[in-house]
């Protein structure tokens, strides 16, 4: 599966937007999207899932351009509490493959 | 739906001894369950992909014999780590993937992981 690129760390004041881009330039025709953010002592919890374009739910949007080789997961508004880690995994249809956790990106909400 | 327990959530042995994790799926059947190791401030490390009623396939680098992984149920996968060393100690964490019934199957629902410690 395609390996992913994030930035290793990002500061946001709260109510701010914050937008993290994952590249993946490998990524296949049968593979998507899954975003999960992880806090200290805890499994990840599902954030958001797309194959292209935008998807959006009540907790985050997923932008996906045409060529499908990055990704930027954008948090509206961000609260202390949204302060974690962020990881953009490529995952492939059919559910059998596993997947490979990069770095992540390690979110600072700042007062 | 979609939620996936382990317990212990916490465990401390005696170097030697040999530590039992579960995971389990509470309101789904899992086709496929994957177990994962955290070191603190690191990423999480996949050790073992395990189906029900076959055999677990491991990741190079991870001791079949040590990381002893049964899934005996759609619903239920443990992990036994044998003869613990203080290396052993680190965060693991389980993950399931659903085999339908609504849910994303082609996501995986993480456990809240346990915490291992060896003394």
């Amino acid at each position: 599966l395609a390996k992913t690129t994030q930035p290793i760390s990002m500061d946001s004041y709260e109510g701010q937007e914050v937008n993290i881009t994952c590249s993946h330039n490998n990524i296949a025709t049968n593979d998507y999207i899954t975003w999960y953010q992880q806090f200290p002592s805890q499994g990840p919890r599902f954030i958001i899932q797309g194959y292209k374009t935008k998807v959006t739910n009540e907790v985050a949007s997923l932008f996906i351009p045409a060529d499908r080789k990055s990704s930027t997961l954008s948090l509206p508004r961000v609260s202390l509490s949204d302060t974690a880690v962020y990881y953009c995994l490529v995952e492939r249809f059919g559910g059998y493959q596993k997947v490979t956790f990069g770095i992540g990106t390690k979110l600072q909400v700042i007062p | 739906g979609a939620v996936v327990s382990q317990h212990p959530s916490w465990v401390i042995c005696k170097s030697g001894t040999s530590v039992k994790i579960e995971c389990r799926s509470l309101d789904f059947q899992a086709t496929t369950m994957f177990w994962y190791r955290q070191f603190p401030k690191q990423s999480l490390m996949l050790m073992a992909t395990s189906n029900e009623g076959s055999k677990a396939t491991y990741e190079q680098g991870v001791e079949k014999d040590k990381f002893l992984i049964n899934h005996a149920s759609l619903t239920l996968s443990t992990l036994t780590v044998t003869s613990a060393h203080p290396e052993d100690s680190s965060f693991y964490i389980c993950s399931a993937r659903p085999k339908g019934r609504g849910l994303r199957t082609d996501t995986q629902y993480f456990g809240p992981g346990t915490r291992l410690t060896v003394l």
